[in-house]
């Protein structure tokens, strides 16, 4: 079946404008994460949805970040006002029930913010 | 504070030959270890999961050790091929909690 898929691939924006990322998890799938991944580094946890509800939103940087899933199924990543720190690839994964089952991770979204 | 470090930072290999990587960890309490492999431009791709009481766990060419005492796994690959490049990942889970992720060994098979 279809993996956990994202758009847009690639993002470029300018500073101070608003993007949203999509991601489509697994179908079947109830639980969905959100990463962020710079560089060099490894995936920095965001958000953690159960269903329609965000059961673990510590990871957001602040609150120019806000994510939603409101069917229990796609979920969209916004960022209001980006600033160049921004820039990093947003990785989704989707995992079949709780927390501790081996995550799928999608391609991700390449933001650039210039 | 979790965390999770992992060595070396990058390695080149010949075709063929066996590579081991090293994850250090400090998580607590811990539940499980995952080594994941991320192909560049992708997402990262489980290669295997183990909990406190399973010392090690293969998935084809790749086998990974844990030692929970001195919290200790190692990812250790055999035969190498130009296809095993990509960065691995290590990453814990703390009981239920989020997971903490390595920053990644880039390794590259050069034939």
């Amino acid at each position: 079946g279809a993996g956990v898929s994202q758009t847009p691939s690639n993002k470029v924006t300018e500073k101070g404008k608003y993007v949203e990322l999509r991601c489509d998890p697994i179908s079947g799938h109830t639980a969905l994460y959100w990463y962020r991944q710079s560089l060099g580094q490894g995936p920095e946890f965001l958000i953690y949805f159960q269903g329609t509800g965000a059961a673990d939103d510590s990871g957001l940087p602040n609150d120019r970040f806000f994510a939603v899933r409101p069917e229990g199924s796609v979920s969209t990543l916004k960022i209001q006002r980006t600033e160049r720190g921004d820039s990093a690839v947003y990785l989704c994964a989707s995992s079949p029930g709780p927390r501790t089952d081996t995550q799928y991770f999608g391609p991700g979204t390449r933001l650039t913010v210039l | 504070k979790n965390q999770v470090e992992q060595s070396p930072q990058s390695l080149i290999i010949l075709e063929g030959k066996n590579c081991t990587l090293q994850c250090n960890y400090t998580v607590s309490p811990f539940s499980n270890l995952r080594w994941y492999k991320q192909d560049t431009g992708r997402g990262p791709v489980s290669l295997t999961i183990m909990t406190f009481s399973e010392n090690t766990k293969s998935n084809g060419r790749y086998t990974a050790t844990l030692d929970a005492d001195t919290k200790q796994s190692s990812l250790h690959i055999t035969a190498s091929q130009l296809s095993d490049s990509a960065s691995y990942i290590c990453v814990v889970s703390a009981n239920g909690n989020k997971l903490v992720f390595g920053a990644g060994t880039i390794l590259r098979v050069k034939s």
